[in-house]
């Protein structure tokens, strides 16, 4: 059974301060990760998607790395603000076209 | 573009009662369509998904099951309804390949009294 895991399970920063966060995936079978985010009261949105071992993503101020060898990702906010607070969700795509979800970072940023 | 329907938006039942929630897509043809379940302090779970009409596959032994009656309907269905039934419901469809982020709708959240 595969298995994706986040971690931390939650995290509270104050306003202003770069954080980020851990997803980690079996390196067998890999063909993407994706990154979502989770807004209380809406649906997971797509962030990222990454395919390429040292891919490095960006949009604003979240940014998000990936080592497809060893089986990780990072997840970077800069700079947080109070609309950053979201789940952030990370999702392994299989070569065999399963997508298997992590359970997810809670980041509560307080102003 | 495409759009995620799901109703209703909010239920609460009683054990022991039927389920029907309804997922349907705008905006594409013949999309994979996915139901997922966050239950309380847990992760996203896929329940079952679907590539094409009356094609479901289950990823979970649970009290729950799909059906595709059409290319962009999908529905999630309970004969009695648990306890541990309830939570968040989320329809979601495959993104373009091969690298298909899940596009969600709205969610259900369902609380079994």
């Amino acid at each position: 059974i595969l298995n994706v895991e986040q971690s931390p399970q939650s995290l509270h920063v104050q306003e202003g301060d770069s954080t980020n966060f851990t997803c980690s995936f079996p390196s067998s079978n890999f063909y993407a990760l994706h990154w979502y985010r989770w807004e209380t009261a809406k649906s997971p949105e797509a962030l990222f998607v990454m395919t390429l071992n040292g891919d490095e993503k960006k949009k604003g101020r979240i940014s998000a790395t990936l080592n497809t060898k060893e089986g990780y990702s990072y997840l970077y906010i800069k700079g947080s603000q109070p609309e950053d607070s979201a789940t952030y969700l990370c999702a392994l795509k299989t070569s065999y076209d399963k997508v298997i979800f992590g359970p997810g970072t809670s980041l509560s940023v307080i102003p | 573009s495409q759009t995620i329907h799901q109703w209703p938006a909010t239920l609460v039942q009683p054990v022991g009662s039927p389920l029907s929630l309804e997922c349907t897509v705008e905006g594409t043809s013949n999309p994979n369509l996915y139901w997922y379940r966050q239950a309380a302090g847990r992760g996203l779970q896929l329940l079952f998904y679907s590539v094409g009409i009356g094609q479901i596959s289950s990823e979970v032994p649970q009290n729950l099951s799909a059906s595709r009656p059409q290319d962009r309907q999908f529905i999630l269905s309970s004969k009695k309804l648990l306890l541990s039934d309830s939570g968040f419901y989320l329809c979601a469809w495959n993104g373009e390949a091969p690298y298909n982020e899940q596009f969600f709708g709205p969610g259900t959240r369902l609380t079994v009294l």
